[in-house]
Order: C-alpha cells, then structure tokens, then sequence
C-alpha cells in the first residue's frame, strides 16, 4: 500500500483555475469510485471537499469539482480565491477496508 | 454538530507505548465507523486503522502488529494503543468519523505527539 502521488505545490491567481492530480493505481484509484478530497489549514481540522470522486458536501461552493481517468484522480478548483490557500490531500479506498492518502499538495494564491 | 477531540501525552519515550482517546461530542459512536490517522512532520496523512461502534476493527497493514484501537460507547470515546514507539511514529494524530460510505466526514484537530528520550 503506497501512499498516492500528488504535486507538493501549486499556485495561482485569484479568479484563476487551478487542478491538483492524484495518481494511484488500479488497486486504488482506478480500481473504485470512492476518492475523497481534504481541505487542510494548519491547525485545524481538515475538511471534507469532495467524496466519491465527483460529489460535492452540502456547504462546499461548486467551485470546487473533482473527475477520476483511469488511475488519476484530479480536483479542479475554479475562481480561486484567497481563503483557497490551503493544503489538499486526495484519499482513496484501496480494498479490504484500507485506505490510502496522498502526500499532499500546498495551493498558494498569489 | 459532531466534534471529535483528541487528548493523550504529547511526549512518548522510544520504545514505549502510546495511547489516545478521541472524545466525541454532538453524536453518538452508535453506527458508525471511527478512525485513526496521522501526519508525520513535512509528510502526507496514513491511515492507522478502524473500529466500529460494536468494536469490530481493521488496521493498515504496515501498522497492524502493533496497533489496537478500542471503543467505549458509555463514554462515546475510542482509542488508540500503538507500541514499539520510534522516531518515525513523530505525527500528529487524527480521530476522524466515516460518512456512510468510504470516506472521512469529521475530523479533529490533531494531537502532536513527537518520541523522544
């Protein structure tokens, strides 16, 4: 069980539209619809974006959006804005009751 | 609203044995699934492992020979006994529930627990 590969950094401009990819394998990722999205400030609790690849809680703007091809999960937010500025981990069920992480990626709004 | 907190020491010696309780407020453990995951300094999160209210648990592989999480439901906390502490087990540590399906609706906010003589 390898963690999922994630870019360390991201960045972009306010109103600007950003995607973070997750890739895993097809023991993970591609193997079911159940990648979930954490927004995390540090010291806080992190917060749930998007789960089952695409399916927005209520509460997060629409903004956020989430897609899955093949082994590669991706979160595209849209119209960045400076409350954004974040860490966002992907996760994934990886089968018999496990799950799996990524490493994380740091959004910064310039 | 459900709120999850954790408590337990913030130093461990090598060698020895953690435990945490993750105390939960503003719901009940009852037909749920509740989680442990950590965050190693400058790393990813890693799943530890699951129980549910009626004490049935998995735990991730890398970790199971030394994990065990419990649950009492009379004081809706859980906890976690993770042994053989070294260096690397350095995280903060996360009580988090699942949502009806696999993902993680609530979190706490973390305890840093660092080994350390």
């Amino acid at each position: 069980q390898s963690a999922l590969t994630q870019p360390r950094s991201v960045s972009g401009s306010p109103g600007q539209s950003v995607t973070i990819s997750c890739t895993g394998t097809s023991s993970d990722v591609g193997g079911y619809n159940y990648v979930s999205w954490y927004q995390h400030h540090p010291g806080k609790a992190p917060k749930l974006m998007i789960y089952d690849v695409t399916k927005r809680p209520s509460g997060v703007p629409d903004r956020f959006s989430g897609s899955k091809s093949g082994n590669t999960a991706s979160l595209t937010i849209s119209g960045l804005q400076a409350e954004d500025e974040a860490d966002y981990y992907c996760c994934s069920y990886a089968g018999s009751y496990t799950w799996v992480f990524g490493g994380g990626t740091k959004l910064t709004v310039l | 609203q459900v709120q999850l907190q954790e408590s337990g020491p913030g130093l461990v010696k090598p060698s020895e044995t953690l435990s945490l309780t993750c105390t939960v407020s503003g719901g009940s453990l009852n037909s749920y699934y509740w989680s442990w995951i950590r965050q190693p300094p400058g790393k990813g999160l890693e799943w530890i492992g699951y129980i549910y209210y009626t004490g049935s648990t998995n735990y991730n592989p890398s970790l199971k020979s030394r994990v065990t999480i419990s649950v009492d439901t009379s004081k809706n906390q859980f906890s976690l006994k993770l042994s053989s502490m070294t260096a690397a087990d350095t995280a903060v540590y996360y009580c988090a529930r699942h949502a009806s399906g696999y993902y993680f609706e609530y979190w706490g906010q973390g305890t840093l627990v660092t080994v350390s003589s």
